[in-house]
């Protein structure tokens, strides 16, 4: 397996555009997770899927994050619109089933709001 | 509430010296622990993990953990440490809500390993 695949690697956008992030998550992994890194916050849990479903967008911050997981193998986060605070380095990460696995991680899309 | 702790934002040590970055948790029943590296522009990569059994966890690239219930501990150790050990080091702990279950990370904890 290719591991988690996301992209684009890099995104710079202007203020008030329409951003969306696209997720490749290993096959057979049941759980996806968005997290964001910044340095001021560290990495943050925005939102996780099982099967599909979404269980707990408790870190989605505003109504301008949205996102979604049509099948097991895709997911977007979309941003609309952008704003230069929501420049981050934004994660995917699948894992399988169980309170004893370790999720894996994509390489990140690097985004830019200016 | 669950919560992970890393008190320290930068470890320095010289190479062939040993090595820990330090972990504490707060998490409601038996924690589920994990160490995760990341190196520049790239995602966390999986080191090592505790779920039960013996409290020292061995991992990849040489690295361990203990695990310590009376002081809610997980430090990441290294009996030597390496210049292409210098990244940074993410604790884990799982925790569980209504109808899933969710990773917590520390902020993180930036290693320089000195030739």
């Amino acid at each position: 397996d290719a591991g988690v695949i996301q992209s684009p690697r890099h995104e710079v956008t202007e203020m008030g555009q329409e951003v969306t992030l696209r997720c490749k998550p290993i096959s057979g992994h049941d759980y996806l997770f968005w997290y964001r890194q910044t340095m001021m916050r560290g990495l943050e849990l925005l939102i996780y899927f099982n099967n599909n479903v979404p269980i707990d967008d408790s870190g989605m911050p505003e109504d301008r994050f949205s996102a979604k997981m049509p099948n097991a193998s895709f997911s977007t986060l979309k941003i609309q619109p952008s704003e230069p605070r929501d420049s981050a380095v934004y994660f995917c990460a699948s894992s399988q089933t169980g309170w004893d696995t370790e999720a894996f991680f994509g390489q990140g899309t690097r985004l830019t709001v200016v | 509430a669950q919560s992970v702790a890393q008190p320290e934002d930068q470890v320095n040590v010289a190479e062939g010296n040993p090595l820990t970055v330090k972990c504490t948790y707060s998490v409601s029943g038996n924690p589920y622990l994990f160490w995760y590296v990341q190196y520049p522009n790239r995602g966390l990569q999986f080191l090592l993990k505790y779920i039960t059994g013996d409290n020292l966890v061995k991992g990849s690239y040489g690295f361990e953990a203990e695990f310590n219930k009376s002081q809610t501990s997980f430090h990441l150790k290294k009996p030597s440490a390496l210049v292409s050990d210098s990244a940074l080091y993410f604790c884990a702990v799982r925790a569980s809500n209504t109808g899933g279950f969710k990773t917590i990370f520390g902020a993180g904890t930036r290693l320089f390993v000195k030739a």
